[in-house]
């Protein structure tokens, strides 16, 4: 079965610092990766797709890259509001997997 | 303005089947490269997807669920609908419909419900 492995599962820095997420495929495809942000009780946002264009609306401070089967998401300074949690997930064709989740704390 | 809207009971017995409907609106269901898909989300655990249904009308599944689970939609209604049988406590999760534009130059998963809280509990 497809998957995608989702690193680390939680982390805690501080305001300002930078950080990185990363998603690993059980199998190459295509640049057909997003990742969404998941406050408390929130609905799912969608940050990137396409591996790395940033959405309508979300700051400049977020980023995506990768190809292939490595995808990373990087907050280039950290703010109060990034408490959330982070998920990847392809969606070229099915299954339309999610990665399990990093939990961001400050 | 493109809403989707997730409705059904919020509370199923074991072994039952659940039905949850989805309706949208601001785009047709029956437009080329509109696909809906339901996700799932146990209280404090990850989200999981579970079937989409594409604009051919093309159905998908989670392969772990698969013999479970049906997805339809009734473009007239703009409605998709999702029924899960056999209900276990281990079900009791948000459900989200969510919508896709298909193809070449998507975003994703652009637009999401409210999302819809089923328990199962006898």
């Amino acid at each position: 079965d497809f998957q995608m492995t989702q690193s680390p599962s939680s982390l805690s820095a501080s305001v300002g610092d930078r950080v990185t997420i990363t998603c690993r495929a059980s199998q190459g495809f295509s640049n057909a990766l997003a990742w969404f942000q998941q406050k408390p009780g929130k609905v799912p946002k969608l940050l990137v797709y396409a591996a790395s264009t940033l959405q309508s609306g979300v700051p400049s401070r977020f980023s995506g890259s990768g190809s292939g089967t490595d995808f990373t998401l990087t907050i280039r300074s950290l703010q109060p509001e990034d408490v959330a949690t982070y998920y990847c997930q392809k969606y070229d064709r099915a299954p339309l997997t999610f990665g399990q989740g990093t939990k961001v704390e400050i | 303005q493109v809403t989707l809207k997730e409705s059904g009971p919020v509370l199923v017995k074991p072994t039952e089947t659940l039905t949850l409907t989805c309706t949208v609106s601001g785009f047709s269901l029956s437009n080329a490269r509109m696909g809906v898909s339901w996700i799932r989300q146990p209280p404090g655990k990850a989200l999981e997807w579970l079937a989409h249904i594409s604009s051919s009308d093309i159905e998908f599944y989670n392969t772990s669920l698969k013999s479970r689970l049906t997805i339809s939609k009734d473009t007239s209604k703009s409605q998709v609908v999702l029924i899960m049988t056999n209900m276990d406590p281990v079900d009791t999760a948000t459900f989200y419909c969510a919508r896709i534009i298909e193809g070449s130059g998507s975003l994703g998963f652009d637009y999401w419900g409210q999302g819809t809280l089923v328990t199962v509990s006898s």
